[in-house]
């Protein structure tokens, strides 16, 4: 399985100021098409997981446009440009170019300093 | 508007099996996946397994091969993951989630709002 490493684990960050999560494969998420199938989301508490952003920089309808995601091969950064409080919770990113097995990073946990 | 449904909480004894459903309604069913992913208590996200209901082929990760099955019924719009062999370790909230239909994934934009399996003697 690819195996995918987020850092940091935590985040204390303070109102209005930026945030940046790091995810790094152990494999390249170059599909076969051409296309990165990394994607993020975000669980705030005690909701359901959302989905941010897709193949690597594609913003969700809906999602503020404060998040920004970049990145390729292997090495890829979810960005908040000014964390506001309603970000709090939980980020993951996921991994679904090597199809059937698809993997997540362990999560990392924002919250408000 | 896309709503997927689950059935609601189960409490299994270990080594029962356990069908968790998935009621879809909105779009059009038959013309996308539904993948299965799970949370156990403070952990973070597993992907189980995923099926295209128009052709009725189930694909599993490694890891739940052979204890789970991803069934779907066209007729309801309804997905259906069995997972058999329960141990405590099976204890988690079980998603499901529309996806695309093809050999790759860009995660779900549509999620069922979860189901609490808990495992306990």
């Amino acid at each position: 399985d690819v195996v995918m490493t987020q850092s940091p684990l935590s985040l204390p960050v303070t109102l209005g100021q930026p945030a940046s999560i790091s995810c790094r494969s152990s494999q390249s998420l170059v599909h076969s098409d051409g296309n990165t199938y990394l994607n993020w989301f975000q669980q705030r508490p005690g909701q359901s997981p959302r989905r941010l952003i897709y193949k690597v920089s594609n913003r969700d309808s809906g999602v503020p446009d404060r998040f920004s995601g970049s990145g390729s091969g292997t090495d890829f950064t979810l960005k908040i440009s000014r964390v506001e409080a309603e970000d709090v919770g939980v980020y993951y990113c996921m991994q679904g170019t090597h199809w059937p097995s698809i993997t997540f990073g362990q999560g990392t946990r924002l919250e408000i300093k | 508007q896309v709503q997927l449904v689950q059935s609601g909480a189960e409490v299994k004894k270990p080594g029962s099996s356990v069908k968790v459903s998935c009621k879809a309604s909105g779009g059009t069913f038959s013309s996308y996946a539904i993948s299965w992913v799970r949370q156990a208590p403070g952990q973070g996200l597993e992907w189980m397994g995923r099926i295209i209901p128009i052709l009725g082929i189930a694909n599993y990760a490694q890891k739940f091969q052979g204890r789970v099955t991803i069934t779907a019924d066209k007729s309801t719009s309804t997905a259906y993951m069995e997972l058999s062999s329960l141990r405590s370790e099976d204890t988690a909230v079980y998603y499901c989630a529309r996806d695309s239909p093809g050999p790759y994934s860009s995660g779900w934009n549509y999620w069922g709002q979860g189901t609490l399996v808990t495992v306990s003697s």
